[in-house]
């Protein structure tokens, strides 16, 4: 257990629908990093949110949003939701805001879009 | 633009049979090149940073080595349970979505027979 807690483990729905994927980041960690993991397309950055401010930003979908909230968990929203999308979400912890050490991944939320 | 590209995308070993993967970057400015594992349906798990051209970490049966231009991992007296895709990332550069941002390789998938 990596201590970064993702669910749903696996989500599927319908086109067109939104869903959302929730993330608590290790105990301590004040930063975290939204990826997507795709078979075409490997591992993409998405978001990064160090203690509730969006910190950088990388090819995120207009469809797609993030919060980090006070107790700093965070949400990534998907909306209108298209075949494409179906892929392993992956959301990464680490203390501060800077990546020296390399982050701490979960498990990944698994969504199928049908 | 900062790019990752590993090679093989494939290794079949016999245990005991040591060998390399290879990691080729190309990053305007290296801050850091990440060495991760990930298993079947899992989050990756991080290994290894290395900063600077001539720097080696090691851990158990592996080895992390790097150059101006590329990273080796190598794997001496491989067992069954190395088998994993190895993943290879460096810290993204200031135009291509920050320096918190980490861009990841396809991976090498490593299958270690007995």
């Amino acid at each position: 257990d990596s201590g970064v807690t993702q669910t749903p483990k696996h989500l599927i729905t319908a086109t067109g629908q939104r869903v959302t994927l929730r993330c608590s980041p290790r105990s301590g960690d004040l930063s975290v990093y939204w990826y997507q993991q795709s078979l075409d397309q490997g591992l993409q950055f998405l978001i990064q949110y160090y203690n509730g401010e969006e910190r950088a930003k990388g090819n995120i979908l207009e469809r797609f949003s993030a919060q980090q909230f006070p107790d700093l968990h965070s949400e990534l929203n998907l909306s209108s939701l298209e075949l494409g999308d179906s892929a392993l979400y992956f959301c990464a912890s680490s203390v501060t805001g800077e990546v020296n050490y390399g982050y701490t991944f979960g498990s990944g939320t698994r969504l199928t879009v049908v | 633009e900062d790019q990752v590209t590993q090679s093989p995308e494939a290794l079949r070993l016999q245990e005991g049979e040591s060998s390399s993967l290879n990691c080729s970057y190309t990053v305007s400015g290296l801050r850091g090149l990440f060495w991760y594992r990930q298993d079947p349906g899992k989050g990756p798990e991080f290994l290894f940073t290395l900063y600077s051209a001539g720097e080696e970490k090691e851990k158990e049966r592996l080895k992390a080595t790097l150059t101006k231009k590329e990273s080796f991992l190598h794997i001496t007296a491989p067992k069954p349970e190395d088998s994993a895709t190895y993943l290879c990332a460096v810290r993204g550069g200031m135009f291509s979505g920050g320096y918190n941002k980490l861009i990841f390789g396809a991976g090498t998938r490593l299958a270690v027979h007995p």
